[in-house]
């Protein structure tokens, strides 16, 4: 099955930063990534995803690069601001999501 | 945006008991569900898949005589815990699939199961 490797586990940054968080797969035939924000004890919010047609996304302050060749895609946060502080996860798709295993997101003003 | 409901939305019963958790898409048709376990402070793992009419498909190491699925409906899948023990303990939340929207999948607000 597919396996989602997910970087750093916990990532702090200064309000105003960029942020950045990679994500690997293993399974080709993946084709779709959406990036997830969890706040505590709360479903995920869907954020942005990419397809594997296109390189790069972008969404305002929000922005996701795919490398199919390397399986590998990434997750920018520009201008960070104290309430993007959550935890953000990764997945891959073919049939069923596999998910990143999380990265804890924290911004100090 | 597309709404999936759950409930209940927490849940305390004792070990040995059965919980029983209902997912809803609430404005589409969804004839493939998704369950999920998170435990605190770990990722989402997926437990099953579950489609309108057929039998569930388990992932590797999940024991689909505990964790009975049941897609009866385009609109309804529900989860039962069999015989719950404290390690069942978690929180389960479901996703529904949108086919009219390109497959987009939307989460329920998840399920709080402590098993004393």
């Amino acid at each position: 099955g597919e396996n989602v490797e997910q970087h750093p586990s916990t990532l702090s940054v200064q309000e105003g930063d960029s942020a950045v968080i990679k994500c690997t797969y293993s399974d080709s035939a993946s084709n779709y990534f959406p990036w997830y924000k969890q706040e505590l004890g709360k479903r995920p919010q869907l954020i942005i995803d990419i397809r594997s047609n296109v390189g790069e996304k972008k969404d305002q302050r929000i922005a996701v690069t795919l490398n199919k060749t390397a399986k590998h895609f990434s997750l920018h946060i520009t201008e960070t601001q104290p309430e993007d502080s959550a935890v953000y996860f990764c997945a891959a798709r073919a049939n069923q999501f596999y998910f990143g295993t999380g990265t804890s997101l924290t911004v100090i003003p | 945006g597309a709404v999936v409901s759950q409930h209940p939305s927490w849940v305390i019963c004792k070990s040995g008991t059965s919980v029983k958790i209902e997912c809803r898409s609430l404005d589409f048709q969804a004839t493939t569900m998704f369950w999920y376990r998170q435990f605190p402070k770990q990722s989402l793992m997926l437990m099953a898949t579950s489609n309108e009419g057929s039998k569930a498909t388990y992932e590797q190491g999940v024991e689909k005589d505990k964790f009975l699925i049941n897609h009866a409906s385009l609109t309804l899948s529900t989860l039962t815990v069999t015989s719950a023990h404290p390690e069942d303990s978690s929180f389960y939340i479901c996703s529904a699939r949108d086919l009219g929207t390109s497959g987009l999948e939307f989460f329920g607000p998840g399920t709080r199961l402590t098993v004393l």
